[in-house]
Formats: structure tokens, C-alpha cells, sequence
């Protein structure tokens, strides 16, 4: 069965300090791997994804991901962090083997920025 | 380009009772998904719909049902309300039955607290 396991429930970091959010995933085949973010109370917003080809994935607002077969992982990652990245960070994979549009969501990380 | 936006923001029911939730889906897209976001969680898979019909589900009881309209817009149905519905439903359109079907654009969601 596919799952997404995010280590990390709160993460705290120092505006300007560098950000690596942690994800690992279960999939019976090759996965579409996708990083959402949610502001307090907004819907989500793509971040990134990867369906196939380079394994480092750049997305939007400065983020990065490296999907990492042998690891099943899919690490978020930020050089430099601002205060205005505080928010919920999802991971989730879906991919052929599931219904269209079907994502399995990890249970997220929270990310706080502090001066 | 019109995001997807959905309505009532919020509302109040009481177990037992029935509700209707209703997603514009994004220009040009033709693919709904509807999501359950309970406090503290990732979202879950509830249904997508494709073509006005419902073409896959995730593990919700029939009392969740759905409909999409030939613009594509969509409604949640919820039946015999239960404390446990109690969540953000959000709404995600995409386009087509393929890989595209799976990068979802999310709206607000709605806020349902029963009582």
C-alpha cells in the first residue's frame, strides 16, 4: 500500500538559516512525488513535483526537492529561509497504479520562523 | 485564470443532518477531487470526479457522494452527519486522466464543524 511518512511534525528554524524538510513514501511503482504548502487557513499550494528525468527538482518561492530512489525519500529543501515560509508542509506521492488525482498525503511538518 | 473556489467558508451542523459543499473548478480544468482534512492531519482521498461521474474513491462510507456538472463544477454530499466529519473539505481540480489528472490545484476548502 502507498504512505507517506513526514519524520519531522515541528521544525523551527532562524530566518535566513538553511531548511531540509523530510519525506519518505511506499509505492508499488515508479511514484509522481509532489510538495504542497498550506498557510493557516488557506487550501494548498504546489510547490514542486516530480513525475520522471532529473532528480532535483526545482519549484516555486526558492524550493528545491532531490527524489532519491534508493532511499524513497523526496527531501524539501531551502537555502535561506524567510519569515514569510512559516506554514504546513505536505508531501505526497500518487502515481499509475492509483485513481487519477488520487494523492496520498503525509500528516505534515510545521515549519516556524523565528527572527 | 479563475482559481477554484468553494462555498460556504464555514458552517455549523448538527449530527444527523445533511450538507452540501460546492467547488468551482480552475479555467480549463475538467477533473475534481475532493479531500478531507481533519485538525492536525494530511489530507484524505475522498472521490474524483471525471465527465460528470465518479471515477475513484478512497475508503469514505456511501453517505459521502458527489456530483459534477458539464461545466465542471462539483458538490460533496454529506449524509447523516457524524461527529467525526468535523474538517476542512477541500476541493482540487486538474486536467485529463493522466499524469496531469494528479497535479491538483486546491481551493480554501470549506470548514465543517458538527455539533
Amino acid at each position: 500500500a502507498q504512505s507517506v511518512t513526514q519524520p519531522d511534525i515541528h521544525i523551527t528554524v532562524s530566518e535566513g538559516a538553511s531548511l531540509e524538510l523530510r519525506c519518505n513514501y511506499s509505492y508499488g511503482a515508479t511514484p509522481y512525488l509532489f510538495w504542497y504548502v498550506q498557510s493557516p487557513g488557506q487550501g494548498l499550494q504546489l510547490l514542486l513535483k516530480y513525475f520522471s528525468g532529473d532528480t532535483l527538482v526545482q519549484g516555486i518561492k526558492g524550493f528545491e526537492a532531490e527524489f532519491k530512489r534508493s532511499q524513497s525519500s523526496f527531501n524539501l529543501r531551502k537555502p535561506s529561509v524567510h519569515w514569510s515560509d512559516a506554514a504546513e508542509y505536505f508531501c505526497a506521492v500518487g502515481g499509475p497504479t492509483d485513481s487519477w488525482g488520487k494523492l496520498q498525503f503525509g500528516a505534515g511538518t510545521q515549519v516556524v520562523v523565528t527572527p | 485564470e479563475t482559481g477554484v473556489t468553494q462555498s460556504p467558508t464555514h458552517l455549523i451542523k448538527t449530527r444527523g443532518q445533511q450538507v452540501t459543499l460546492r467547488c468551482s473548478s480552475q479555467s480549463g480544468h475538467n477533473t475534481v477531487s475532493w479531500y478531507q482534512q481533519a485538525l492536525g492531519q494530511g489530507p484524505q482521498f475522498i472521490f474524483q470526479y471525471y465527465r460528470e461521474e465518479e471515477n475513484g474513491r478512497g475508503n469514505f462510507p456511501p453517505r459521502f457522494s458527489g456530483l459534477q456538472f458539464p461545466n465542471y463544477s462539483s458538490e460533496l454530499n454529506v449524509n447523516a452527519l457524524e461527529l467525526d466529519d468535523s474538517a476542512l473539505y477541500l476541493c482540487a481540480s486538474s486536467l485529463g486522466q493522466n499524469s496531469g489528472a494528479n497535479v491538483l490545484t486546491f481551493g480554501a476548502g470549506s470548514r465543517l464543524t458538527v455539533l
